[in-house]
């Protein structure tokens, strides 16, 4: 079974419009991080979160809001989604925020922007 | 500026003939290094991790991995592949940049295993 679940798996969203990508771990980690993933650039890093707080942006644009309502929990709202926005998003968690704490993936939610 | 570089983007090898993918870093410090892999349609999953003591860390699947402070090398290894080792591999760096701490992935490297 899954440890990291990610909803939607795919979803097809027009130019402009707003979708929220849901993120759900059972591990009981403390860390939960966003990746995004295209054919552009192979893996490139959004945010990471520790206990439900934001501790890393590395996403230029605001258009990218991470939202944590639960400690197992970490969301992402994009806003006037853009073609360029299209790409796989991979939720992330680890025990703890640190090096050497190993990245658990959940199987990714693939967004295209028309 | 800490890197990962994964210089073939592309690897294709026969059923059950050894395999090296290359991996090097840019790192001061000394890093924490991981191994992922990632199957079609799938998110990345761990093969191994290494940080100190024996160069040599055995993961997952028979895959190991050598690590080499001269050479800033961190090559994945495996004796013999399947077809069910097709896949994207990517090297990790993990270390702590003031006071945050940070992975960096590798482009990855395409692994295709033929009959």
């Amino acid at each position: 079974d899954p440890k990291i679940i990610q909803k939607p798996k795919y979803l097809v969203a027009v130019t402009g419009s707003e979708k929220i990508l849901i993120c759900e771990q059972y591990l009981g980690h403390n860390a939960m991080y966003w990746y995004r993933q295209s054919a552009k650039k192979p893996l490139e890093f959004m945010f990471s979160y520790s206990y439900q707080k934001l501790m890393d942006n590395q996403t230029a644009s605001s258009r990218f809001q991470p939202q944590s309502s639960k400690k197992n929990h970490l969301d992402l709202q994009i806003t006037a989604l853009k073609p360029d926005d299209s790409a796989t998003y991979f939720c992330a968690s680890s025990q703890e925020r640190g090096s050497g704490n190993t990245l658990y993936f959940g199987e990714g939610s693939r967004l295209i922007v028309v | 500026a800490q890197s990962v570089t994964q210089p073939d983007a592309r690897v294709t090898v026969s059923e059950g003939a050894s395999l090296q993918l290359r991996c090097k870093y840019s790192y001061s410090g000394t890093p924490y290094l991981f191994w992922y892999v990632q199957y079609p349609r799938q998110g990345l999953q761990l093969l191994l991790k290494y940080y100190s003591g024996d160069p040599v860390v055995q993961g997952v699947n028979g895959f190991e991995a050598e690590f080499s402070k001269s050479n800033s090398s961190f090559h994945l290894r495996k004796a013999s592949v399947h077809w069910s080792d097709s896949a994207v591999y990517f090297c990790v760096l993990s270390h702590v940049n003031t006071g945050n701490y940070k992975y960096v992935f590798g482009a990855g490297t395409r692994l295709k295993v033929i009959a």
